[in-house]
């Protein structure tokens, strides 16, 4: 069976850094394309970060460029994203995505990242 | 504000046919695939069409996509109760180096 499994989310203020985590089972999850997607809650999907199967190709929305990290470990099957100076507008829902936009994507159930004082 | 423009409502009785447009430029939508996706509440998104038109196996027939030009199309045909969702289109786009998703449709069964 397939999972992904986010965990790392909650409550941060703004200026701090909080990390999340992706947990992949069920697939061969090197061999998958690993995104981040995130919501506002009760707003619309914006895509967030996406790294490949080797982790040397790696690309950000313009919105996290220079503030967040998304790595990879194949060995322990697991997705990070590394979030500095985290500001209000970077609260919602985060999810983990493999192989997003392929006839064959799985989604986690997402994180929820809240950012306020 | 979106790069892709979508009517942030449709609606339709069951058994009718709904479409929703995605409006994009040339730099997304009339250079790379367009994908959307169906999002129940409380759920992550399901991916419904990919590379413009094709269907992932499982959804229905009754889901179709296309496009021409800068601008793509979804339909929902027969129209039934439990595809009450957001729908949302997205494609890659090379000026911003990323992808972009549509501000969402909401659909309502009436």
């Amino acid at each position: 069976e397939v999972q992904v499994v986010e965990s790392g989310g909650g409550l941060v203020q703004p200026g701090g850094s909080l990390r999340l985590s992706c947990a992949a089972s069920g697939f061969t999850f090197s061999s998958y394309w690993m995104h981040w997607v995130r919501q506002v809650p009760g707003k619309g999907l914006v895509w967030v970060s996406r790294i490949n199967r080797d982790g040397s190709t790696i690309t950000y929305a313009d919105s996290v460029k220079g503030r967040f990290t998304i790595s990879r470990d194949n060995a322990k099957n697991t997705l990070y994203l590394q979030m500095h100076s985290l500001r209000a507008e970077d609260t919602a829902v985060y999810y983990c995505v493999a192989d997003a936009f392929g006839p064959n994507d799985y989604w986690g159930q997402g994180t929820l990242v809240t950012v306020s004082s | 504000q979106s790069v892709l423009t979508q009517p942030p409502s449709a609606s339709g009785t069951p058994g009718q046919r709904v479409t929703i447009s995605c409006s994009g430029g040339s730099s997304n939508v009339g250079r790379d695939n367009v994908y959307w996706y169906q999002q129940l509440p409380g759920t992550a998104p399901k991916l419904l069409i990919f590379n413009d038109n094709r269907r992932p196996s499982g959804v229905p027939d009754r889901f179709s996509g296309s496009k021409s030009g800068t601008s793509a199309s979804l339909a929902i045909s027969g129209l039934r109760s439990d595809d009450e969702a957001d729908y949302y289109c997205v494609a890659w786009d090379d000026t911003l180096s990323g992808y972009v998703f549509g501000s969402g449709t909401t659909v309502t069964v009436l």
